[in-house]
């Protein structure tokens, strides 16, 4: 059983470009979450996502940041005209209930670099 | 809001070294609290857990106590080995103004063992 894949592990974007991450969330998991984590800071939730909703976005910037996750295929976190303050690692998580407990599993996150 | 303050790294210690890494948390009501670890080049796995005061999470010779009067969990080791090289996540779960659960991560403290 396959754990939860990301990719790419690492993307390299000049400014002004997009960036698109990947997660494929564990089998049988219909809920996912994104989290950044900046250089020497903790992890900082973006985004709860369940297929074809987002539930809640509180932490995503409301500017140039979108996230989807569709009925077929991965979750996308999307980042619109990147600026070197986007650089940081994003991890998502999947579950297969509402509740992020044990049954939450990480993948090994994109480390995005913005040139 | 939620916060969680974690011990600063990096940590280095000799193998059969006793390790403490102290995390406080700031929080409304009666979270859950965890420990995470993520090893090189790896996503982030649960290491223990406790859901109430007084609890202790245990797992691979580690083991944190939820200390509500100090609002601590600081997670223990007695004798720790070069394998437990790793960035260790204390985090906080809780409940958003969604309805939604959610972790809050302190920054990591990053530990190395020396044979």
């Amino acid at each position: 059983n396959a754990g939860v894949m990301q990719n790419p592990r690492h993307l390299v974007r000049r400014r002004g470009q997009e960036a698109r991450l990947r997660c494929s969330p564990m089998k049988g998991h219909s809920h996912v979450y994104w989290y950044r984590q900046l250089p020497e800071e903790g992890l900082k939730f973006m985004v709860y996502l369940q297929k074809e909703n987002i539930i809640d976005e509180s932490g995503m910037p409301k500017e140039r940041f979108s996230a989807e996750f569709p009925k077929e295929g991965p979750s996308i976190l999307r980042i619109q005209q990147v600026v070197r303050g986007d650089s940081a690692a994003y991890f998502c998580a999947s579950s297969a209930v509402r509740q992020l407990n044990t049954e939450a599993f990480f993948g090994q996150g994109t480390r995005l670099t913005v040139v | 809001g939620n916060s969680v303050t974690q011990m600063e790294g990096p940590v280095t210690l000799s193998e059969e070294a006793f390790l403490t890494i102290n995390c406080t948390y700031t929080a409304t009501g009666y979270p859950s609290l965890f420990w995470y670890v993520q090893y090189p080049g790896e996503g982030l796995q649960l290491l223990l857990k406790a859901t109430k005061a007084d609890d202790k999470g245990s797992n691979k010779g580690f083991e944190a106590t939820y200390r509500k009067e100090t609002t601590s969990f600081h997670l223990e080791k007695g004798s720790v080995q070069v394998s437990d090289s790793a960035v260790y996540f204390c985090a906080l779960r809780s409940i958003s103004n969604f309805g939604n659960e959610k972790l809050t991560f302190g920054t990591g403290t990053r530990l190395t063992i020396i044979p």
